[in-house]
């Protein structure tokens, strides 16, 4: 069975630290690694990840991707009350549904 | 247009009712799909449509009926649900299968 493992759970920070967010996971036919993040209603994506080693990166926030680990970090860097979220891990598999296995995510709150 | 639209925002329904949720996207997307979210906890894959057509049902009791009209427009109709049935349910869709899914901000439905 697919099997997606994020950590923490939680975390809290300062406004202004640096985090990072684990995602690791066990999938048959491995096509491709998602981030969310979900605050009162919908998650909201973030990046699609295919290709080993490659970063993504949009502003304060990063993430790569290691297939032979098989984990997927996210970076959030100058951390602001606005990331407050739960940060959610999905991985696609390349079967017939292309379904989306998400982990249970992390939780993470901002304090000023 | 870049985003996915859901009818009603919330709902609370009696067991003997029926009623139905409606999610649109304008983007030109082939795949859509309804998730049932329960508190802190991540999406749980209810239904995939792929060109209109039913791909995946993953085992939904039958109280739970969807329906895709046309390209632009999922439906969920709901008859004889159950109180443990209240949750968030979010509609997503992506270009096709297997491309990034992007949500709607849900309907929050209560089971009284």
């Amino acid at each position: 069975e697919d099997k997606v493992v994020q950590s923490p759970l939680s975390l809290v920070v300062h406004e202004g630290d640096t985090v990072t967010l684990n995602c690791s996971y066990e999938v048959t036919n491995f096509r491709s690694l998602l981030w969310y993040k979900q605050e009162k209603k919908a998650p909201t994506f973030l990046f699609m990840l295919t290709s080993s080693g490659i970063e993504k990166k949009s502003g304060r926030l990063s993430s790569i991707l290691d297939k032979k680990e098989l984990f997927s970090i996210l970076n959030i860097t100058a951390t602001q009350t606005g990331d407050s979220a739960v940060y959610l891990c999905a991985v696609e598999a390349n079967n017939a549904g292309n379904m989306l296995t998400f982990g249970g995510g992390t939780r993470l709150m901002v304090k000023p | 247009d870049t985003e996915v639209t859901q009818t009603p925002k919330h709902l609370v329904m009696g067991m003997t009712n029926k009623k139905s949720l409606k999610c649109e996207q304008h983007m030109g997307h082939r795949a859509m799909y309804w998730y049932k979210q329960k508190a802190k906890k991540p999406p749980e894959l209810m239904f995939v449509y792929s060109y209109e057509k039913l791909s995946i049902n993953e085992s939904v009791p039958s109280r739970f009926s969807p329906e895709c009209p046309n390209s632009s427009l999922l439906n969920l109709h709901l008859h004889a649900l159950q109180p443990e049935d209240s949750a968030l349910y979010l509609c997503a869709s992506s270009r096709i299968q297997g491309y990034e899914q992007y949500f709607g901000p849900g309907t929050r439905l209560t089971v009284t």
